[in-house]
């Protein structure tokens, strides 16, 4: 029973690419929550997707972030762009339909722009 | 949103004593989490504790929701104890997000 799969679990990028993080959630989870850490900082909310859906993506920076939770396959955090300020760890965290046990969280993908 | 605040910052034990690590909240939630992140980065789900009572060997958790707050216990502390812990809630009504505490940076000497 494989927990929450992020990966990579490092990922260096330059200025101005891409980046694509990946989560499987735990099987039978079909929500997915997305969490960014900066340094010495505690874990902020950037986005919550089920199957197909967006359901809140408060948390997103307006530009260069996106988010998807495809049918098939995992979701996808995708930075365009990236710059030294999106160096972080980012975690995502997995729930079944009923948050009665709470969530659980991947390892996360350390990301360091250079 | 709702606060979260968690205390002491920082906290620094001789290996084999006890501690409590506090988070007050300020309002009401229908999920509260405590988590350990340790110094590999990890993010281990210790309890989900939105009311009442809960141990799970060395640990223990007690929520009091109607006077928000939540406290952990760590007792006969071990030096893999070590890192960050943090409490997460989730604000009634709030959509299914987790707010979490600044959390509490734990050092146990051996």
């Amino acid at each position: 029973n494989a927990g929450v799969m992020q990966n990579p679990r490092h990922l260096v990028r330059r200025r101005g690419q891409e980046a694509r993080l990946r989560c499987s959630p735990m099987k039978g989870h079909s929500h997915v929550y997305w969490y960014r850490q900066l340094p010495e900082e505690g874990l902020k909310f950037m986005v919550y997707l089920q199957k197909e859906n967006i359901i809140d993506e408060s948390g997103m920076p307006k530009e260069r972030f996106s988010a998807e939770f495809p049918k098939e396959g995992p979701s996808i955090l995708r930075i365009q762009q990236v710059v030294r300020g999106d160096s972080a760890a980012y975690f995502c965290a997995s729930s079944a339909a009923s948050t009665n046990y709470g969530y659980t969280f991947g390892s996360g993908t350390r990301l360091t722009v250079v | 949103g709702i606060q979260v605040e968690q205390s002491p910052p920082d906290l620094i034990l001789q290996e084999g004593a006890n501690s409590t690590l506090r988070c007050n909240f300020s309002d009401s939630v229908n999920n509260l989490q405590w988590f350990h992140q340790n110094p590999w980065g990890q993010l281990i789900n210790l309890f989900y504790i939105p009311s009442g009572t809960k141990q799970n060997g060395r640990l223990s958790a007690t929520t009091v929701a109607t006077e928000r707050y939540s406290l952990l216990y760590i007792s006969s502390s071990q030096t893999t104890d070590s890192g960050v812990y943090f409490c997460a809630v989730i604000n009634t009504g709030a959509n299914s997000k987790l707010t979490f505490g600044k959390g509490i940076t734990l050092s146990v000497r051996p």
